[in-house]
């Protein structure tokens, strides 16, 4: 089944530690992006992809850090330096066209 | 102004309601649109897409109206399972290939 996975599904973070976020696409999608969404609140565009080898910043990349190395992947760094890393991470791909996003079913990262 | 606005509700309405929501976006350059369907802590569900004047599946119509800048979700029959976040989203209508993601609707259905 084609499909976005993201792994893992929990994850916590100490103090002044990098963690990183999977996400992989069977979809043969060209784009990729990254989203947090806070308790209550609505998604927020940390990175995107729109081809392997090339991202750029969303609204709140500040804290973040992004490769593209292959289609199929677009992993998410959470540095030391994102303060405030506790939320719910999402990362989606959407194909060529006027096509909709598909997600993964997310990763909870939260501070320990 | 937000480029896609949306009334976060809630809104609580019994079963076999027919409710609708109203989602308007501000640029008129806007090509398609999306409404997806969020349960509480899962990833957000595409529930239609909406490319010309409307779009009908089931018990969910959307309409677009490019004059008035809305687009619009009506859900009929409405069944407990209806319960949810309902987002609205635009294109871009850049080369940039994002998408505009209004805040939610919150729909309760109760027995």
């Amino acid at each position: 089944d084609g499909g976005i996975t993201q792994s893992p599904k929990y994850l916590f973070r100490k103090e002044g530690q990098n963690v990183t976020l999977s996400c992989e696409q069977n979809l043969n999608h060209d784009a990729m992006y990254w989203y947090r969404q806070d308790p209550g609140q609505g998604l927020r565009l940390i990175y995107y992809s729109q081809i392997v080898n090339d991202f750029q910043k969303g609204d709140i990349a500040e804290g973040y850090s992004v490769s593209r190395e292959k289609k199929e992947s677009f992993p998410l760094t959470v540095t030391s330096a994102q303060k405030n890393p506790t939320a719910f991470y999402l990362c989606a791909s959407m194909g060529t066209g006027n096509q909709p996003q598909h997600f993964g079913d997310g990763t909870r990262l939260s501070i320990l | 102004r937000k480029e896609v606005e949306q009334d976060p509700g809630p809104f609580n309405v019994p079963e076999g309601a027919t409710v609708a929501f109203n989602c308007t976006y501000s640029n008129s350059a806007s090509q398609s649109f999306f409404w997806y369907r969020q349960d509480c802590r899962k990833e957000p569900k595409l529930l239609m897409s909406v490319y010309s004047s409307g779009n009908e599946d089931g018990r969910f119509t959307a309409q677009l109206n490019r004059a008035s800048q809305y687009i619009s979700l009506l859900i009929r029959d409405s069944k407990l399972s209806d319960s949810a976040t309902y987002l609205c989203v635009g294109a871009n209508a850049g080369n940039n290939r994002k998408l505009i993601w209004g805040l939610g609707t919150s729909l309760a259905v109760n027995p």
